[in-house]
């Protein structure tokens, strides 16, 4: 059964950094795309970034662009998002989902991050 | 970037009825959209990729149709476990990677 487990939300403070994590099992983590994807209280989703299978190739959302930085450990099956210089806009609950030519075939539970002073 | 719209934004119907949901895209997508169910407190679940593809485990009374700018999610007869959000999204011409703003289904 395909397992995504997302960690590493919580409360920080505007200007603040967070790293998420998001652990995977019950598929061959290092041949799948990934992708991380928010949704704000009440609102809809947003896509936030993405890592291709060998973690060479990376995009991102011009909201985040220059403070998040999206990463892969194959050998621990984990995917990353570190976020840097946070604003209240970015709180949200953040899921990592797995890519299938373009479709998301699985997602995490999701991790919520409050930016708040 | 590519402009996802969904209408209608809120959707009232009953059970055994036909719902008729519509993603339109600002440029042509070809068959690159995928459609996605979320109930409250829930992760999105994949429902139709590459617009008319139903996923694993999906039952057959969702269908996807549509090329190009026009998309269709149709629910051929509602049970009261449908009721919830559904998005579309797209992955022709990205990044970004783009999601409509939801349409809103709910069973009387």
């Amino acid at each position: 059964e395909v397992q995504l487990v997302e960690s590493g939300g919580g409360l920080v403070q505007p200007g603040g950094s967070l790293r998420l994590s998001c652990a995977a099992s019950g598929f061959s983590f290092s041949s799948y795309e990934m992708n991380w994807v928010r949704q704000a209280p009440g609102r809809g989703l947003e896509w936030v970034s993405y890592i291709g299978s060998s973690g060479s190739t990376k995009y991102y959302a011009d909201s985040v662009e220059g403070r998040f930085t999206i990463s892969r450990d194959n050998a621990r099956n984990s995917l990353y998002l570190q976020m840097n210089s946070l604003r209240a806009e970015d709180t949200a609950v953040y899921y990592c989902a797995r890519d299938g030519s373009g479709s998301y075939y699985s997602w995490g539970q999701g991790t919520l991050v409050t930016v708040s002073s | 970037e590519v402009v996802l719209t969904q209408s209608p934004a809120t959707l009232s119907l009953s059970p055994g009825e036909r719902a008729t949901l519509s993603c339109r895209a600002s440029q042509s997508v070809i068959t690159y959209l995928a459609w996605y169910q979320q109930k409250p407190g829930q992760a999105p679940r994949l429902l139709i990729s590459d617009a008319s593809n139903r996923a694993t485990g999906i039952p057959a009374r969702f269908s996807g149709s549509g090329s190009g700018t026009d998309f269709t999610l149709t629910i051929s007869s509602l049970e009261p476990e449908d009721s919830a959000v559904y998005y579309c999204q797209q992955r022709y011409n990205w990044p970004p990677i783009t999601f409509g703003q939801g349409t809103r289904l709910e069973i009387k």
